[in-house]
This record gives structure tokens, C-alpha cells and sequence, in this order.
């Protein structure tokens, strides 16, 4: 089945520790976006990848890393820096003028 | 840049009611307006989506409306069912590029049976 793919499902971080959150896709889409999910509020965009090897800051980049050195690829690295990283994280593509599909998210709590 | 607000934060209906969301957006160049449906642990997915050159689309008890003139949308969910309880959420871009799309801060749905 075609789809977009997150793990892990759960995620814990320890202070001062850099985690990576995956996300694969095999739907052949060009985009990819990462956003951030806090209870009660709507959806915040981290970063977004057009095509391979080149990506965009969103609203909220502040803290988080990420790369695009594969279509089907589009990891998001939260560093040290972002200092309320506790959230649940979701992933997207799209074709250009299409919808966005979604992943089922990974839910990051620090320990 | 834009922006997207999104009314009630929370509605509760009873079954068989019908359920209105609104949304208001910033930008006047945004031509694209989807909603989505989330459930619980899940990632959204699209229900129904509306372009600037419509003012009205439907898909059974769905439907969404669209004022340019006033940057106001809105889901309409007739004869609820318990399964519309969700949180949905409206977003807004423009689709002349991979554009960013803007979300709505969402609104939790309970249809009561």
C-alpha cells in the first residue's frame, strides 16, 4: 500500500539529547512537510522540503533540523535547543496542486 | 503571512443535528481551503476541499462554503452520526507552487446519541 510512514510511534528524550523522528514516503511526491501538534491548538509548520536537497524554515524552525537527500525521505532531527519539545509531530506530502497526505504522527515526551 | 481562524474550539450536537464550523483567513491571494478530520492518535485526513473559483461544494452530508469577498469558509455536517466526532480543522494556501498550507487552531466535534 502506498503511504506515508512515521516511527517511532513513541518517542522519549532525555535533556540535553538531539532526537530523530522518520518519515518515509513511497507515494512519489515531490513536497514534504513537518508539522507540530499541542493540545488544543492547530497544526504549526517546522519545515518543508519541495524537492531533493533543498528545504524551507516554516513558522516555528526555531530547535529542529532537518534533510532531503532522498525523495522518499524527510527525517526531522529535534536538538538540545528546542527547549519544550514535547508535542506530537506529523509529517505530510503532496503533489503540487494535490492534497496533503499524512502520516500517524510520533508523540515526543521528555523524560 | 497568513493566517487562520477557526470557530468554536469545541461544539457539541446531538445526533442527527447538523454541525457548522467557520473559518476566517488573512491572505487574499490564498485560492485553496481544505478540511481535515482528525481522530484520536491520528495523522488528519482530507474530507472535503474548496477552490476560489466555487462558492459551494458538497459530498453527501458534507459541505463547504466559500466568501471571497469576505475571506470566510465553512463546513456544514448534516444528520450527524457518532462517527463525526473528531477534531476537524479548515487550512488555507495558495496552489501556484508547493505553497505552505495554514491551519485553523481546530475544532473538537462530539455528536451526542
Amino acid at each position: 500500500d502506498g503511504g506515508i510512514t512515521q516511527s517511532p510511534k513513541y518517542l522519549f528524550r532525555k535533556e540535553g539529547q538531539n532526537v530523530t523522528l522518520s518519515c518515509e514516503q513511497n507515494l512519489n511526491h515531490d513536497a514534504m512537510y513537518w508539522y507540530r501538534q499541542d493540545p488544543g491548538q492547530g497544526l504549526r509548520l517546522i519545515y518543508y522540503s519541495q524537492i531533493v536537497n533543498d528545504f524551507q524554515k516554516g513558522d516555528i524552525a526555531e530547535g529542529y533540523s532537518v534533510s532531503r537527500e532522498k525523495k522518499e525521505s524527510f527525517p526531522l532531527t529535534v536538538t538540545s535547543a528546542q527547549k519544550n519539545p514535547t508535542a506530537f509531530y506529523l509529517c505530510a506530502s503532496r503533489r503540487r496542486n494535490e492534497k496533503l497526505f499524512f502520516g500517524s504522527g510520533t508523540q515526543l515526551s521528555v523524560l | 503571512g497568513e493566517n487562520v481562524e477557526q470557530h468554536p474550539s469545541t461544539l457539541s450536537v446531538q445526533e442527527g443535528d447538523s454541525a457548522v464550523i467557520k473559518c476566517t483567513y488573512s491572505d487574499s491571494a490564498s485560492n485553496y481551503f481544505p478540511w481535515y478530520k482528525q481522530e484520536l492518535g491520528k495523522g488528519p485526513q482530507l474530507i472535503i476541499d474548496i477552490r476560489s473559483n466555487v462558492g459551494e461544494k458538497k459530498d453527501q452530508r458534507i459541505a463547504v462554503t466559500l466568501n471571497k469577498t469576505a475571506k470566510h469558509f465553512s463546513l456544514h455536517i448534516t444528520e450527524t452520526q457518532p462517527e463525526d466526532s473528531a477534531v476537524y480543522f479548515c487550512a488555507a494556501s495558495k496552489e501556484t507552487s508547493y505553497d505552505k498550507v495554514i491551519f485553523g487552531p481546530g475544532t473538537s466535534l462530539s455528536v451526542i446519541p
